[in-house]
């Protein structure tokens, strides 16, 4: 079972609220990633790290930005969450090896009304 | 374009009956291939990875074959049981890039009834 853990687990806010999810991962992995994930869709990339002080933006335009002042934590932050913002979030992390394996955490689904 | 196509995109079986899930892509250059199970309302977790060189591996009752000259990849569920009802995703990666880029297919929906 994969060390990794993101909070909350549900959110329901009103527009224009700044909003942080957390993401944390005891594994050790240098590589991290935020995933959106709508019904019936594939995983968008928004965000990914491949080490503390490293960020880079995904495939996947978004307002949201991150952070990694620390290997093992990778929050996303909202500054002014809106209703096109509603969607499940998804972290994962990657080790060292070249085979690709993402490990994820339980997912964020936020509800911007 | 790098794409990855799943079908069926949702699928209904009867408790201990097998299916088969299908992937199809054109992602070039080519690294691995995995299939997620990703249950309600979790994370996906990696069932199987398969590699160039590959054509066949299983894990328990699930296994995964890939025919790397058509691009295509199957996995196959066997004697169904309902915590197999999950969503699927086929998963693809590249080696052309130091990202080592994954394409997602949408995934397959598949329910297990008793």
């Amino acid at each position: 079972e994969a060390d990794i853990y993101q909070t909350p687990r549900y959110l329901v806010i009103g527009t224009g609220k700044k909003i942080t999810l957390e993401c944390s991962q005891t594994m050790g992995h240098d590589k991290m990633y935020w995933y959106q994930q709508d019904p019936g869709m594939e995983l968008h990339l928004i965000h990914y790290s491949y080490g503390v002080n490293s960020t880079e933006k995904g495939d996947l335009s978004s307002e949201s930005t991150v952070s990694r002042i620390r290997t093992e934590h990778f929050p996303l932050t909202l500054e002014s969450a809106r209703p096109s913002h509603t969607s499940q979030y998804l972290c994962a992390s990657s080790g060292a090896t070249n085979t690709g394996e993402l490990f994820f955490g339980e997912g964020s689904r936020l509800t911007v009304l | 374009k790098n794409q990855v196509e799943q079908s069926p995109q949702s699928l209904i079986i009867l408790e201990g009956k097998n299916c088969t899930l299908q992937c199809n892509y054109t992602v070039s250059p080519f690294s691995n291939l995995r299939w997620y199970k990703q249950d309600t309302g979790r994370g996906p977790v990696s069932l199987t990875i398969m590699t160039f060189s590959e054509n066949t591996k299983s894990n328990g009752r699930y296994t995964a074959t890939l025919d790397a000259d058509t691009k295509q990849s199957s996995l196959h569920i066997t004697a169904s049981q309902l915590s197999d009802s999950a969503s699927y995703i086929c998963v693809v990666s590249d080696r052309g890039s130091t990202l080592g880029r994954l394409y997602f297919g949408r995934g397959t929906q598949l329910t297990v009834w008793p």
